[in-house]
């Protein structure tokens, strides 16, 4: 299995400011995601995280408001940008170890206020 | 567009009964279906992945299986530690993200001693 780890894992902010997401992985890895799980709603992936290029975004998430870095093969950072209370949310980080398995990080759980 | 409906949306058992969630999908082309165990406050766990319809796996007291339509996480004999959300989660072979995972709203478990 892998060891994902998320920082910070809560947070509660002001409505306008940004909060950047940090993700560890304990192992080299290709494929990192970041998802968004709002109350009620199912997990929805954001982006994929790209190491050495630009994330790819999903239908109706922008770099403008979510953007991603990924500087090596084990971290990535996802920054929620001027926020509103729409935003409050878990954030939560993923990588593809093989085909066949997906991990998924603790979850970083956001109260836009 | 790709879809999956988890039902029922919660299940309460007494410990020992044993019971089945349903996940529908719809899916142009299956690549691969995704179980997650989900506790309050933490991320998905990854359970099994399923890629083609007769296809069955098992861990411990779960056991999922898939047809073209319908993948079935059967619990023989639930302990109240079995209590969770399970979240069911296709990829798809073509279109968008190759790994693009969508995802169900979850079924809410609870295993009464």
């Amino acid at each position: 299995s892998a060891v994902i780890s998320q920082k910070p894992s809560r947070d509660i902010c002001q409505r306008g400011t940004s909060l950047t997401i940090q993700c560890q992985v304990d192992s080299q890895v290709t494929m990192m995601f970041w998802y968004r799980q709002q109350p009620g709603q199912s997990l929805t992936l954001i982006a994929t995280a790209n190491q050495g290029s630009e994330a790819t975004y999903e239908s109706g998430f922008v770099i403008d408001k979510f953007p991603i870095s990924r500087p090596n093969l084990t971290f990535s950072t996802l920054t929620v940008s001027n926020m509103s209370p729409e935003d409050s949310s878990i954030y939560l980080c993923s990588e593809r170890l093989t085909q066949e398995t997906q991990y998924f990080g603790p979850g970083t759980r956001l109260l836009v206020l | 567009e790709d879809q999956v409906t988890q039902s029922p949306e919660a299940l309460r058992l007494q410990e020992g009964e044993s019971s089945s969630l349903n996940c529908s999908y719809t899916v142009s082309g299956l690549r691969g279906l995704f179980w997650y165990r989900q506790d309050p406050g933490k991320g998905p766990e990854f359970l099994f992945t399923l890629y083609s319809a007769g296809e069955e796996k098992e861990k411990e007291r779960l056991k999922a299986t898939l047809t073209k339509k319908e993948s079935f996480l059967h619990i023989t004999a639930p302990k109240p530690e079995d209590s969770a959300t399970y979240l069911c989660a296709v990829q798809a072979s073509s279109g968008g993200s190759n790994y693009k995972l969508t995802f169900g709203k979850g079924t809410l478990l609870t295993v009464n001693p």
